[in-house]
């Protein structure tokens, strides 16, 4: 089964291009790399999802080597809107179909 | 559309108590999960369904069951609550496209508090 490893935090400033890195090892042949974003007291909100390569969309890019055992968040220009806790998924499938696991997230802080 | 809604949105239980929260979906999804994030935690998976009338065990499911009699609620009962359920619990609902588990939507959150 897949498992994640991300940073624990990252601190940016406004205007800087932020990327977090998540690994994850053992991805099967068949899972999507899925990135989520937390605000506090809120659920999580899909961000993007790829399989290989690039994946860009009007919020943030997703890089994912060949090998596929990692994957790089990137988003472009921060702002401090952007302060949020990010979590990296890779479905989990097993019998009973599809679950999604989080790990711990990785915290980000934006300061002016 | 108002997506995924729980009921209640806050809740106190003495030790022992039981109580049941409700999830429900206007997306026609065939997932659903539970999950319960405590202060400064990820989300830890409960329990999940992935159709009507079927529930799986997720990363931690002691001290809690799930139904889903309906495709669209999916609901998580305490049956005697303890300190350590103290949490905030989310739901959350995708509809899978084969081997991919597509963007997974979240309600609000409960906010339990067991004393």
């Amino acid at each position: 089964l897949a498992k994640t490893t991300q940073p624990i935090s990252m601190d940016s400033y406004e205007g800087q291009e932020v990327n977090i890195t998540c690994s994850h090892n053992n991805i099967a042949t068949n899972d999507y790399i899925t990135w989520y974003q937390q605000f506090p007291s809120q659920g999580p909100r899909f961000i993007i999802q790829g399989y290989k390569t690039k994946v860009t969309n009007e919020v943030a890019s997703l890089f994912i080597p060949a090998d596929r055992k990692s994957s790089t968040l990137s988003l472009p220009r921060v702002s401090l809107s952007d302060t949020a806790v990010y979590y990296c998924l890779v479905a989990m499938n097993n019998n009973a179909g599809n679950m999604l696991t989080f790990g711990g997230g990785t915290r980000l802080m934006v300061k002016p | 559309n108002a997506g995924v809604t729980q009921t209640p949105k806050f809740r106190v239980l003495k030790t022992g108590q039981s109580m049941t929260l409700l999830c429900a979906q206007d997306m026609n999804h065939e997932y659903m999960y539970w999950y319960r994030q405590d202060p400064g935690m990820g989300l830890r998976l409960i329990h999940y369904s992935v159709g009507e009338g079927t529930t799986a065990k997720g990363e931690v499911p002691d001290g809690y069951n799930v139904s889903r009699l309906k495709k669209q609620n999916f609901l998580l009962g305490l049956e005697s609550a303890a300190p350590s359920q103290t949490s905030v619990y989310f739901c959350a609902s995708s509809y899978p496209t084969g081997e991919v588990n597509t963007e997974a939507f979240f309600g609000q959150g409960t906010r339990l508090t067991v004393v």
